[in-house]
């Protein structure tokens, strides 16, 4: 059964400081992997997604996260953190079975200190 | 372009009375359909989904249910409402004839039942 974990339930960075959220899936057939952002009292929105193409994916706000096969990671990671980048983030992962579900990790909450 | 309302917004209800919350997705057709609940440190929890009207299939066992009454319709609902329903709902939209599974949220209802 596919499923996301997604270590730590709150990460603290200095603002400029490198922003790493870490996400591992697992999945018996070749995955779709996305992140996702929230902030309070909102939906999510699309960061980036991974569907097979090339391993290094690039979204918006100057997010990236690899595709790592042999690690069955698909960690996130900014080089520099902005205060707007506070939010909760989430990895998920898509099942193409039935309605193309997708199943969320539990989340990480990302602080910025300034 | 496509756009998802969800309504209402908030809502507070005493334990054992009904519940209706309603999505509409404009802008595309023949989507498929997602309700989520959030809870506090918990991910977001795949409650139903909708592959077309009519079409409903649940995830969770619990006393809530869904009914597609239209293409582009998806509404939530409950006879008797429990302390533990309390949560952020969020309904989502994906595009039928895509691999890539994206999801596409609306703003949320935040349910307190007391």
């Amino acid at each position: 059964a596919q499923s996301v974990t997604q270590l730590g339930s709150h990460v603290s960075v200095s603002e400029g400081a490198l922003v790493l959220l870490r996400c591992n899936y697992s999945s018996s057939v070749p995955p779709y992997l996305f992140w996702y952002v929230q902030y309070p009292n909102q939906g999510l929105q699309l960061l980036l997604k991974y569907t097979s193409a090339a391993t290094l994916v690039k979204g918006i706000n100057g997010f990236e996260a690899e595709f790592k096969k042999s690690e069955t990671s698909f960690h996130l990671t900014k080089p520099s953190a902005h205060m707007s980048d506070a939010a909760e983030y989430f990895c998920a992962v898509s099942i193409n079975t039935g309605g193309f579900k997708t199943i969320f990790g539990a989340g990480t909450r990302l602080f910025v200190k300034a | 372009s496509q756009t998802i309302h969800q309504w209402p917004a908030t809502l507070v209800q005493p334990v054992g009375s009904p519940l209706s919350l309603e999505c509409t997705v404009e802008g595309t057709s023949n989507p498929n359909l997602y309700w989520y609940r959030q809870a506090a440190g918990r991910g977001l929890q795949l409650l139903f989904y909708s592959v077309g009207i009519g079409q409903i299939s649940s995830e969770v066992p619990q006393n809530l249910s869904a009914s597609r009454p239209q293409d582009r319709q998806f509404i939530l609902s409950s006879k008797k409402l429990l302390l533990s329903d309390s949560g952020f709902y969020l309904c989502a939209w994906r595009k039928r004839l895509t691999n890539t599974g994206e999801l596409f949220f609306g703003e949320g209802s935040r349910l307190t039942v007391l």
